[in-house]
């Protein structure tokens, strides 16, 4: 299985700053032959299930604020929340869908500074 | 608009069997297939498996393989999630959510999740 993993695992910033989550595969995620990152982004509030924010690593998905992007490829990948909202307070999830056998990262912890 | 509504919090003994169901509506359900996510009480995301909408095709984490079965229903557009041998590290949230056609991809839209609580 492809390994995943998050860092940091918690994360605090002012409201207003740039908050940056990493996160790491075991293998590249890119498949070669059409070139994309199979990789998403995920939030996720208390009592919520979790929301797509971002796929193929940096498209954004219909609805998600613009203060929300995604980088990176191959192995590492960065999700940036330009300047943050107190409702970006969550727990954030990658995703790798290269390998039809899903793995999720372990989640990084964002909170308000 | 796309809906995926789960079966509602079951309580269940050790060594028992749930069986989880999760209704699509607002799409053909045919053209993508369900995923199924656990997340244990405070602990993050797991992958149990994926099922294709179009034909049944399945494929299953190692971790599950032999303890789950995914089916659906097309003519509800109903898909199922069955756990056996259930044990108290199997409580958790369940999630079903769709993506992807021909295999598991992202997930654009998933249920409000299902409680299944396992306790003597």
């Amino acid at each position: 299985d492809i390994v995943m993993t998050q860092s940091p695992d918690s994360l605090a910033v002012s409201l207003g700053e740039r908050a940056t989550i990493n996160c790491k595969s075991s293998q590249s995620v890119l498949y070669s032959s059409n070139n994309k990152n199979y990789l998403a982004w995920y939030q996720e509030k208390p009592g919520q299930p979790p929301k797509l924010l971002i796929y193929w690593a940096s498209t954004r998905e219909s609805g998600v604020p613009d203060r929300f992007s995604g980088s990176g490829s191959g192995t590492d990948f960065t999700l940036t929340i330009s300047s943050l909202q107190a409702e970006d307070v969550a727990v954030y999830y990658c995703q790798q869908y290269y390998n039809t056998l899903i793995t999720f990262g372990q989640g990084t912890r964002l909170e308000i500074k | 608009q796309v809906q995926l509504v789960q079966s509602g919090a079951e309580v269940k003994k050790p060594g028992a069997s749930v069986k989880v169901s999760c209704k699509a509506s607002g799409y053909t359900f045919t053209s993508y297939g369900i995923s199924w996510v656990r997340q244990a009480p405070g602990q993050g995301l797991e992958w149990m498996g994926w099922i294709s909408g179009y034909n049944g095709n399945t494929i299953y984490a190692q971790k599950f393989q032999g303890r789950v079965t995914m089916t659906t229903d097309t003519s509800t557009s109903t898909a199922y999630m069955e756990l056996r041998s259930l044990r108290s590290d199997d409580t958790a949230v369940f999630y079903c959510a769709s993506g992807g056609s021909a295999s598991p991809l992202y997930f654009d839209y998933w249920g409000q999740g299902t409680l299944v609580i396992v306790s003597s």
